[in-house]
């Protein structure tokens, strides 16, 4: 079974500034990764993911996130943070191979992002 | 507008009343799951679904029943809750082609005194 570590449980940042949350998984031969945003009070929407090919993923609100499959990790980056970016970022793996009569969705603990004005 | 609906999305109860919380979708989505989300533990998948009358059992399953007589409907029920199941539930669903990218319910907040 798959296991995902967010190595930061807090992380605040001032406005403007870049960030970056940290993601790593266990390892395993191929792999789908996704981070997803969850806004005070209300469910998870999906901010990216990758599949395949690239390994530089882009998604909405100008988060991106890059594959490292030697280092087993899919860490999210932004390169000036706003305030409406407050909110918990988790990151999300699942087997590429689970076999078509299941499917599993593996998740981190979560990263609460606080941008300080 | 597509969507994946919850009710109640707030809920007060005593330990041992059956409760059932409701989850439905109107995209015609082969997949639902259901989860729990604790503080610092993330979520954890109680019960998955791929189809109508096909069920599986997810990382966290004891104290749960799921159901999925329709293939909009997925409820989640608590034959007899307890208090370590307070907890805040997200339903989710996905298209079977594109299984992995999951659409969640706004949750539902669970009190069990």
């Amino acid at each position: 079974a798959q296991s995902v570590t967010q190595l930061d449980s807090q992380v605040p940042v001032f406005e403007e500034a870049p960030v970056e949350l940290r993601c790593n998984y266990s390892s395993s031969v191929s792999v789908y990764l996704f981070w997803y945003v969850q806004y005070p009070n209300q469910g998870l929407q999906l901010l990216l993911k990758y599949l395949s090919g690239s390994t530089l993923v882009k998604g909405i609100n100008g988060f991106e996130a890059e594959f490292n499959k030697s280092q087993t990790s899919f860490h999210l980056r932004k390169p000036s943070v706003h305030i409406s970016d407050t909110a918990e970022y988790f990151c999300a793996v699942s087997d590429r191979d689970s076999g078509a009569g299941s499917y599993q969705l593996t998740f981190g603990k979560g990263t609460k992002l606080s941008v300080i004005p | 507008e597509a969507q994946v609906t919850q009710n109640p999305r707030y809920l007060i109860t005593v330990t041992g009343k059956k409760l059932t919380v409701t989850c439905s979708q109107n995209m015609n989505h082969e997949y639902m799951s259901w989860y729990r989300q604790d503080p610092g533990l993330g979520l954890r998948q109680i019960y998955y679904s791929m189809n109508v009358e096909v069920t599986d059992k997810g990382d966290v399953p004891e104290g749960y029943k799921v159901s999925r007589k329709e293939k909009r409907n997925f409820p989640l029920i608590l034959e007899s809750p307890s208090p370590n199941q307070t907890s805040l539930y997200f339903c989710a669903s996905s298209s079977y082609l594109e299984v992995e990218t999951q659409y969640f319910g706004p949750g539902t907040r669970l009190l069990v005194l």
